[in-house]
């Protein structure tokens, strides 16, 4: 079964600094992985995904993620945050099991908080 | 576009009260879902719809039941509500047939129960 590790449950960045938020993964083949962000009050929203392909994922709103192999990882990273970027952050793995059946597993989550 | 829309917002309940949580999509998409979030264990899923006329459990579906009434609407009851079922509950929804389709969330659902 797969699982999926946010390591970090709140960080506090400055306005303006870089950002980068871990996850890491626990599958036995190639994972399908994403990243939600959650804004106060609201529902999910997908940041970005990595099916295959190219490691370095582009998302929406300048977020981007890297998959490690190596490292079993996908952090999520922006160079520059903006105060809007204050949510929490969900990373997701899913799989598909020999029966075709499919799987999605969240993280916990990591609370992002950004000071002037 | 509304997107994915729940009702109610917030609910107070009493244990051993029963309600119905509502959920609607104006996307044309085939699945729906329904999650709790509870702190510190993100979010799991209770049940699913993968196209009309169809209901499948998901990883906590005890105490729930579901219906998906047309392609729009996916319901979610609580037939006799229990402290443990305190918690924020979403209602998502893909265009295709399967989890790794890009799921759009409503806003939720914040549940008291007493």
């Amino acid at each position: 079964a797969q699982s999926v590790t946010q390591p970090d449950i709140h960080i506090t960045v400055s306005e303006g600094a870089s950002l980068e938020l871990r996850c890491n993964y626990s599958y036995g083949a190639t994972p399908y992985l994403f990243w939600y962000v959650q804004s106060p009050g609201q529902g999910l929203q997908l940041l970005l995904k990595y099916f295959s392909g190219d490691t370095l994922v582009q998302g929406i709103k300048g977020f981007e993620a890297e998959f490690k192999r190596s490292q079993s990882s996908f952090n999520l990273r922006k160079p520059s945050v903006h105060w809007s970027d204050a949510a929490e952050y969900f990373c997701a793995v899913g799989a598909v099991s020999n029966f075709g059946n499919e799987k999605l597993t969240f993280g916990t989550g990591t609370r992002l908080t950004i000071i002037p | 576009n509304a997107g994915v829309t729940q009702t109610p917002k917030f609910q107070v309940l009493k244990t051993g009260q029963s309600m119905t949580l509502q959920c609607a999509q104006d996307m044309n998409h085939n699945s729906m879902y329904w999650y709790r979030q509870d702190p510190g264990m993100g979010l799991r899923l209770i049940y699913y719809s993968a196209s009309e006329g169809t209901t499948d459990k998901g990883e906590v579906p005890n105490g729930y039941n579901v219906s998906r009434l047309n392609k729009r609407e996916f319901s979610l009851r609580l037939e006799s509500a229990a402290p443990s079922q305190t918690s924020v509950y979403f209602c998502a929804s893909s265009e295709g047939q399967g989890f790794l389709d890009t799921q759009y969330f409503g806003p939720g659902t914040r549940l008291t129960v007493l």
